[in-house]
C-alpha cells in the first residue's frame, strides 16, 4: 500500500527566502508525481507534474525534482512571497488514482 | 474551456438526510475521481468512474455512499442518512484518459452535517 509523507508539516519564513518542501513515498512503482497548492477553503491548483521518467520540472520560481529509486521528491520555491502562503500537497499517481500526502502549511511573512 | 465544475459549493444537511454532490468534468474528459478531505486530514481517494462504469471504489465506505456517472449528465456522489462524521470537503477530479496523467480538480463541495 502506497504511503506518502511530507516534511515539514508547517513552515514559516520571512519574505525573500528560498525554501524546500519534502515528499516521500514508499512504493517507487509510480506513474507520476504532482505538486498542488491549496488555499484555505479552496480547491487544488496543480503546480507541477513530473512523469516517472523525468527527474525534474520547472515553472517560474518553482522547481520540483523526483528520485524514484529513493522514493523522494522536493519542491523548491525561490524568492518566496507572501502570496505563496498556502498548503502544498504532494500526490503520487499509483494505479488509477492519486495518493496524497498530508501537506506542508507554508506561511511567508512580509 | 470550463474547468471541473462542482455544485453546490456548500451543502448543509441535518443528520439522517441525504446529500447529493454533483461534478461535471472538463469537456472531453470521460474519467472522474472523487476524493474526500476530512478536517485537518489529507485527501483520500474514494472512487473512480468512467462513463456508466465504476472502475475502482476501494476508497468508498461500505454503507450509505454511492456514486454514478451516467451517459448523460454529471457524476453524482450520494450520501444517504448523513452523520456528523461525513462533514468534509469532497473534491472531484477529471482526466482525459484512464491512465493517471493529469487530473484536474474542481473547487470542491463542503458538506456540513448538523
Amino acid at each position: 500500500k502506497q504511503e506518502v509523507t511530507q516534511i515539514p508539516a508547517a513552515l514559516s519564513v520571512p519574505e525573500g527566502e528560498n525554501l524546500v518542501l519534502n515528499c516521500s513515498f514508499t512504493d517507487s512503482a509510480i506513474y507520476n508525481l504532482q505538486w498542488f497548492r491549496q488555499d484555505p477553503g479552496k480547491g487544488l491548483t496543480s503546480l507541477l507534474l513530473i512523469q516517472s521518467s523525468q527527474r525534474e520540472q520547472t515553472s517560474g520560481r518553482l522547481n520540483a525534482s523526483l528520485d524514484k529509486s529513493s522514493g523522494r521528491s522536493t519542491l523548491y520555491i525561490a524568492a518566496s512571497q507572501p502570496g505563496d502562503s498556502a498548503t502544498y500537497l504532494c500526490a503520487v499517481a499509483n494505479g488509477q488514482n492519486f495518493v496524497f500526502g498530508p501537506g506542508t502549511r507554508l506561511s511567508v511573512l512580509p | 474551456n470550463a474547468g471541473v465544475m462542482q455544485n453546490p459549493r456548500h451543502l448543509v444537511r441535518r443528520r439522517g438526510q441525504e446529500a447529493r454532490l454533483r461534478c461535471s468534468p472538463m469537456k472531453g474528459h470521460s474519467h472522474v475521481y472523487w476524493y474526500r478531505q476530512l478536517p485537518e486530514e489529507g485527501l483520500k481517494f474514494m472512487v473512480y468512474l468512467q462513463k456508466e462504469n465504476i472502475i475502482d471504489e476501494s476508497g468508498m465506505p461500505k454503507e450509505r455512499f454511492s456514486a454514478e456517472f451516467p451517459k448523460e449528465g454529471p457524476s453524482i456522489l450520494r450520501i444517504q442518512q448523513v452523520v456528523r462524521g461525513d462533514s468534509a470537503a469532497y473534491f472531484c477530479a477529471s482526466s482525459m484518459t484512464g491512465q493517471v496523467n493529469i487530473q484536474y480538480f474542481g473547487a470542491g463541495t463542503r458538506l456540513s452535517v448538523l
